[in-house]
């Protein structure tokens, strides 16, 4: 079965760091590309970063959002991505989830994580 | 950024209805379009992937169509585990987008 999970999430302070793990099984991890998105508490989705497998370039794109407090990186020969989080703020709190690209189906995302909850609170 | 934007933002529906989701971009993204299905407390699921192809797996009676910047999805007849959140998603460039969300309640 095609799977991903997610973990690492938990309470931590604002200003603290977090690293949310994604591990893959099931299929060829490095063949796809993988992304990060979140939802907050009682709204909708939003994309965060995403990872292009080496056959795609291997480089990685991010949201206004986060980008340059958030870091995505991943490691194909052990089917784990990672989100490293810095400066969290109090509106980070969300529901975070890793997703596979399929560039099979016009990069749409077809296999999901159970989510991992991140809260930041003092 | 694209903005995408879905309506109505709730639904209000019978077992059995036939239901349609619209969604529109701000510029025109071809057919990098697909919806997905979210269930509370649940992961988001992918329904429909490239404006009107069914993924794998999922019931005949969802439909999509569309290409440009005008995209609707269909449920011909709704069942009871259709009442979730439903999601509209560009994928032509980034920043990668989503719709607000149309929630189908009973």
């Amino acid at each position: 079965e095609e799977q991903l999970v997610e973990s690492g999430g938990g309470l931590v302070k604002p200003g603290r760091s977090l690293r949310l793990s994604c591990r893959a099984s099931g299929f060829t991890f490095g063949d796809y590309t993988l992304t990060w998105f979140r939802q907050a508490p009682g709204q909708g989705l939003e994309w965060l970063a995403f990872h292009r497998s080496k056959a795609y370039g291997g480089s990685s794109e991010y949201a206004a959002s986060v980008r340059g407090r958030f870091s995505i990186s991943r490691d194909d020969s052990k089917s784990i991505a990672y989100l490293q989080m810095d400066r969290l703020r109090a509106e980070d709190t969300a529901i975070y989830y890793c997703s596979r690209d399929n560039q099979r189906l016009s990069d749409a995302f077809d296999i999901w994580g159970q989510g991992t909850v991140v809260t930041v609170s003092s | 950024d694209i903005q995408m934007t879905q309506s109505p933002s709730t639904l209000s529906a019978s077992v059995g209805d036939r239901v349609t989701i619209s969604c529109r971009a701000s510029q025109d993204i071809s057919n990098y379009l697909h919806w997905y299905q979210q269930i509370p407390g649940r992961a988001p699921k992918l329904l429909i992937y490239a404006a009107s192809n069914l993924q794998s797996g999922v019931p005949s009676r969802f439909s999509g169509s569309g290409s440009g910047t005008y995209f609707t999805l269909t449920i011909s007849s709704l069942q009871p585990e259709d009442f979730a959140t439903y999601y509209c998603q560009q994928s032509y460039n980034t920043p990668l987008t989503f719709g607000g969300g149309t929630k189908a309640q009973i």
